[in-house]
């Protein structure tokens, strides 16, 4: 198994440019999640999905859209980037039944906006 | 929701001692309580975690200890080890399975 998967690794973007970052898992996990990672403030849930079909707001959504067309991808979108949304990205998924908690990360994409 | 907050931020120890990191909770409601790992330039890593009913758990050189009434629970790791050095995240479960991290420790163990 791959686990979580995460495309791309590294990108390079303009301000107003836009791009997706697309999460991939294959452990048929239910939920998932889109965090950004910045010096000193942890990691911050931008937009979550409990299954096929859903998403929902996490604590910093502004400027990211997402969608969840199939159980095992999560696709995180920025439609005009800006310097402020420089980060790095994670996305995470877990099983959710059973009482099963923990999380499993990706890789992570590392972010520029100029 | 649900806040988490992390001290130290950054803690310094001479290899083969004790670290000690500890995090408070704001919701009585959430249950489980995980320990990440991240070395640098790497994605957060499952160290041990905790479930509510339970008041400590072992593995190896790391522990966690939970105090519900406090609303507290701390990552012991014992015979710190160079290998040990890392950013460590602690994080408590709320709604839809989401967790909430605090800002992170940076430990470091000086050879």
């Amino acid at each position: 198994n791959a686990g979580v998967t995460q495309t791309p690794k590294f990108r390079v973007l303009k301000t107003g440019q836009s791009m997706t970052l697309l999460c991939a898992q294959d452990m048929n996990h239910e939920y998932m999640y889109w965090y950004r990672q910045d010096p000193g403030m942890g990691l911050r849930l931008i937009h979550y999905s409990v299954g096929e079909g859903t998403t929902a707001k996490g604590e910093v959504p502004d400027g990211y859209n997402v969608s969840r067309l199939k159980k095992q991808n999560f696709l995180l979108g920025l439609e005009s980037a800006a310097p402020s949304q420089t980060s790095v990205y994670f996305c995470a998924s877990t099983l959710s039944s059973g009482g099963s908690y923990e999380q499993y990360f990706g890789p992570g994409t590392r972010l520029t906006v100029t | 929701g649900e806040n988490v907050e992390q001290h130290p931020s950054t803690l310094s120890v001479q290899e083969g001692d004790s670290a000690v990191i500890k995090c408070t909770y704001s919701d009585s409601a959430s249950n489980y309580f995980p320990w990440y790992k991240q070395e640098l330039g790497k994605r957060p890593q499952l160290i041990i975690d905790i479930r509510s009913n339970v008041g400590e758990k072992k593995d190896q050189r790391i522990a966690v200890t939970l105090n519900k009434t406090a609303k507290h629970f701390s990552l012991h790791i014992t015979e710190t080890q160079p290998e040990d050095s890392a950013v460590y995240f602690c994080a408590a479960v709320y709604g839809n399975n989401r967790l909430a991290f605090g800002k992170g420790n940076q430990v470091v163990v000086i050879p």
